[in-house]
């Protein structure tokens, strides 16, 4: 399976202030046949299910604010969150869908107010 | 509105076994594989398993292979898990999911989510 590692654990950023969220792959999750990286992320509010935020590493879904931008090709992805509002506090998760059907999760990232 | 609705988690013994049903209202799944996935207290999400859109395929976590089966019924727009042989481990929240690929043949991301319905496995 492929492992996702995310750092950091967990951070704690100022209103206004830009988020930094880091992914890794243990293999590239890069199908060359369409050049497409095959990674999500995921926003958990407490309490809450899981909300997709980006897919295919950079297509922001549906309603999800332009302040959330995924990044990345191959093995090392982030998704920055451009000015951290309020609401943002949550968990956030990035998934590998390159290797089916064994889907795997980043351990996670806790976002908080500093 | 699109909404997932999970039921039938509750309380069982190790051994035990239990069915979760995950029903569909304001969207149509039939052209869209389905998941589950689950969250352990204080843990990261796990992805559980797959079924194709047409039920035609399932997949599994090697965690619970072999004592969990997924299956949907597209008529009443609803998906199941059966889970059997049951261990304190699997004590998590499970989501029901909808993959984001339409009529996609392997599991991909997921885009809708249920709220989630909490089971536990303890004597």
């Amino acid at each position: 399976d492929i492992v996702m590692t995310q750092s950091p654990d967990a951070l704690a950023v100022s209103l206004g202030e830009r988020v930094t969220i880091n992914c890794k792959s243990s293999q590239s999750v890069l199908y060359s046949s369409n050049n497409k990286n095959f990674l999500a992320w995921y926003q958990v509010k407490p309490g809450q299910s899981p909300k997709l935020l980006i897919y295919w590493a950079s297509t922001r879904e549906s309603g999800v604010p332009d302040r959330f931008i995924g990044s990345g090709s191959g093995t090392d992805f982030t998704l920055t969150i451009s000015s951290l509002q309020a609401e943002d506090v949550a968990v956030y998760y990035c998934q590998q869908y390159y290797t089916t059907p064994s889907l795997t999760f980043g351990g996670g990232t806790k976002v908080e107010i500093k | 509105q699109a909404q997932l609705v999970e039921s039938g988690g509750g309380v069982v013994q190790p051994g035990g076994s239990l069915r979760l049903s995950c029903v569909a209202s304001g969207l149509t799944v039939s052209s869209h594989g389905m998941h589950w996935v689950r969250q352990a207290p204080g843990k990261g999400l796990e992805w559980v398993a797959f079924i194709r859109y047409d039920g035609s395929n399932e997949d599994y976590a090697d965690s619970v292979k072999g004592r969990f089966t997924i299956s949907r019924d597209n008529s009443k727009n609803t998906l199941y898990l059966q889970m059997n042989s049951l261990r304190a481990e699997d004590t998590a929240v499970y989501f029901c999911a909808k993959d984001g690929v339409l009529t996609g043949w392997e599991p991909y991301y997921m885009d809708v989510w249920g709220t989630g319905t909490t089971v536990t496995v303890s004597s």
